[in-house]
């Protein structure tokens, strides 16, 4: 069964240093997102993107952030200059569409960043 | 703003009840509700995903309903099994165009063998 795939599962990173997240969507999906999860918090949404462009972003979502389709397969999260406010899990989800009530958003296992 | 509550926080039964999880949701103009699992340090499940439209959704032991006017889901599961442990989270796609999910902070389910 297809999957979503995240690399590295875990990344520690100084305060201030940019990291790259990747994200491997379900072959056939064409909208992606990404979500993170504070240490037992909630999950929280950050972006959506959809025909490489930013379809809806959260106020989470601020100029640190960007995310990028670099090739066929890959779509990436940076973080530009990390702060330890950043450490959380990451997750990576995609879907066939968005937005209608049928669609079910598939997340990968997730990057966990520890800013020090 | 939708915001997604989830009772009880944790729960701990043994192996062989049938047990509800309770999941409340703010604004009743969404598209559509997930139950998802999550276990330790691992990525999210998705369970069963109810349409607005719809009332309820069966996967083998497990029965999600929905009460859109009333901003309320209940997912039931069946004979409980220890590996059934898990924290179940709920989260809605709210109406007029959003594409992220709003999550409520989930329920920490322990099933004692």
């Amino acid at each position: 069964e297809p999957e979503v795939t995240q690399t590295p599962s875990h990344q520690v990173t100084q305060m201030g240093q940019e990291v790259i997240l990747r994200c491997v969507p379900i072959s056939n999906h064409l909208y992606f997102y990404w979500y993170r999860q504070i240490l037992g918090q909630k999950v929280e949404f950050l972006v959506s993107f959809y025909n490489n462009e930013i379809s809806e972003k959260s106020e989470i979502f601020d100029d640190q952030f960007s995310v990028e389709r670099p090739d066929g397969s890959n779509f990436t999260l940076k973080i530009r200059s990390t702060k330890l406010e950043d450490s959380a899990m990451y997750f990576c989800a995609s879907s066939v569409l968005a937005g209608g009530p049928q669609e079910t958003q598939y997340f990968g296992p997730g990057t966990r960043l520890l800013v020090l | 703003k939708q915001e997604v509550t989830q009772i009880p926080a944790a729960l701990s039964v043994p192996e062989g009840e049938n047990l509800v999880l309770n999941c409340s949701f703010t604004d009743s103009a969404i598209y559509n509700l997930q139950w998802f699992r999550q276990d330790p340090g691992k990525g999210l499940t998705s369970l069963l995903l109810i349409q607005s439209s719809q009332r309820e959704q069966t996967s083998g032991r497990l029965n999600a309903s929905l009460d859109k006017s009333s901003g309320r889901s209940t997912l039931y599961i069946a004979a409980s099994q220890p590996g059934d442990s898990a924290t179940y989270l709920c989260a809605v796609i709210s109406g007029g165009g959003a594409d992220g999910l709003t999550f409520g902070k989930g329920t920490h389910l322990i099933i004692q063998p």
